[in-house]
């Protein structure tokens, strides 16, 4: 089947410019995280949505970073006045929860590169 | 901080053997343990996840947890070439859904 899509694929901004990153979960899938990769560094969490729960917000760096999810499926990721340390590979997750499993399949991620 | 700790590698094997990756963890109340494989430039793959203590096969990769010395390790049997990646550890964060990762091992299997 499907696996995460995430789009665009590469996007290159302007500092201080606003972007939009979409990512289409696994269908069924009622599970949604975003993390980051920059370059050289481990995965860092940013937000989890979980169906209609309000999400975890805990790993979002600052008020510039905000997300949601529409009608439980899509969800976008938008950074606002962008700086060049937001320069990194954004990755979305999705997993279905039932019983202890909570695998986490990811989609094939958006670079980000901030001039 | 709950962390999970990996070395960094790169570990080298030859074609063939058997390549050990190992991965520690600090919150000793973790469940699930995940590992995946990355390549250059591409995200993460879902490889092999285990909850239970003990070993977990499937096909050439085989994971082993010990939660009570906060222990996972994985074993890749018969390494070809196109095992060359490095494998993240994943633990999911106790009580949050989150998945806490490792810095990665960079595996390099040679011909």
């Amino acid at each position: 089947g499907a696996g995460v899509s995430q789009s665009p694929s590469n996007k290159v901004t302007e500092k201080g410019k606003d972007v939009e990153l979409r990512c289409d979960p696994i269908s069924g899938h009622t599970a949604l995280y975003w993390y980051r990769q920059s370059l050289g560094q481990g995965l860092e969490f940013l937000i989890y949505f979980q169906g209609n729960s309000a999400p975890d917000k805990s790993g979002l760096p600052s008020d510039r970073f905000s997300a949601e999810r529409t009608g439980g499926s899509v969800s976008t990721l938008t950074i606002q006045r962008t700086q060049q340390e937001d320069s990194a590979v954004y990755l979305c997750a999705s997993s279905y929860h039932a019983g202890t499993s909570y695998e986490q399949y990811f989609g094939p991620g958006t670079r980000l590169t901030v001039t | 901080q709950k962390e999970v700790e990996q070395n960094s590698g790169p570990l080298s094997v030859p074609e063939g053997a058997i390549a050990s990756l190992n991965c520690t963890y600090s919150d000793r109340g973790s469940q699930s343990f995940f590992w995946y494989r990355q390549y250059s430039g591409k995200s993460p793959e879902l490889i092999m996840s285990i909850y239970s203590n003990g070993d977990k096969e499937d096909g050439r990769f085989t994971a082993q947890l010990n939660k009570a010395s906060q222990y996972v390790s994985l074993l890749i049997r018969d390494s070809q070439p196109s095992d060359s990646a490095t494998y993240l550890c994943a633990v999911r964060d106790t009580g949050f859904q989150k998945l806490v990762f490792g810095t990665g091992t960079r595996l390099l299997v040679s011909p």
